[in-house]
């Protein structure tokens, strides 16, 4: 099993939709979470980066964290076609090893 | 800043081959990564530097690969032997190493590397 799952995908949603993308964990060590963003043929950009548990807001993108559960979450609200991308969940125990998922492929339909 | 620059953007090369992709970090950062990424397997850390020393190198596949940081703006990553199954993209990311206050990695464009 690997550390960190997440659903590829693809995933495809009308514009304005509410996105949810997540991800589950095994290791109960990890304490920082991320979100990139990945548009095709380019490398990965930091979206949200979260410490420990609870709700992290910006714009139109929110972070959450489950520790208990081992369940992350970022939602995207009001949906634009510029989102369509691949987006990764990566974690870290508090070093600068992350661990990333293999990303969930989102489209966004104009 | 111009970011995090790779070279080759791309490379094709034959089985066998020696091959050698190029990095250059964001001046100032202090921690460079080497990562792999594939369809199957996702996007995994190969090695890490900080301040030009590998601090883990517990991703690098085999003894085919290598990894140097002459310097605080250069650093390559060298496969010799290459194979087929060394197919990927190759990433490299840099950070400031800001401890407690963020982790984040900027990555750099990518050398998608084919070797037939």
């Amino acid at each position: 099993q690997k550390e960190v799952e997440q659903d590829p995908g693809p995933l495809s949603v009308p514009e304005g939709a509410i996105v949810s993308l997540n991800c589950t964990y095994s290791n109960s060590a990890f304490q920082y979470f991320m979100w990139y963003r990945q548009y095709s043929r380019k490398g990965p950009e930091l979206l949200m980066y979260t410490y420990s548990s609870g709700n992290k807001e910006d714009g139109r993108f929110t972070a959450q964290v489950d520790k208990s559960s081992k369940y992350i979450s970022l939602f995207i609200r009001d949906s634009q076609p510029s989102d369509s991308a691949t987006y990764l969940c990566a974690m870290s125990a508090g070093t600068y090893k992350y661990i990333f998922g293999t990303g969930t492929r989102l489209k966004v339909l104009a | 800043d111009a970011g995090v620059i790779q070279s080759p953007r791309h490379e094709v090369t034959e089985m066998g081959q020696e091959v050698t992709l190029r990095c250059k970090p964001i001046s100032g950062h202090d921690y460079l990564f080497w990562y792999r990424q594939t369809m199957m397997r996702g996007l995994e850390l190969l090695i890490y530097f900080n301040n030009n020393v590998p601090i883990d190198d517990s991703g690098m596949p085999e003894d085919r690969f290598s990894a140097k940081m002459p310097n605080a703006s250069f650093s390559t990553l060298k496969i010799q032997p290459s194979e087929p199954r060394d197919s990927a993209v190759y990433f490299c990311a840099s950070s400031l190493g800001i401890q407690g206050t963020s982790y984040e990695q900027y990555f750099g464009p990518g050398t998608r590397l084919t070797v037939t």
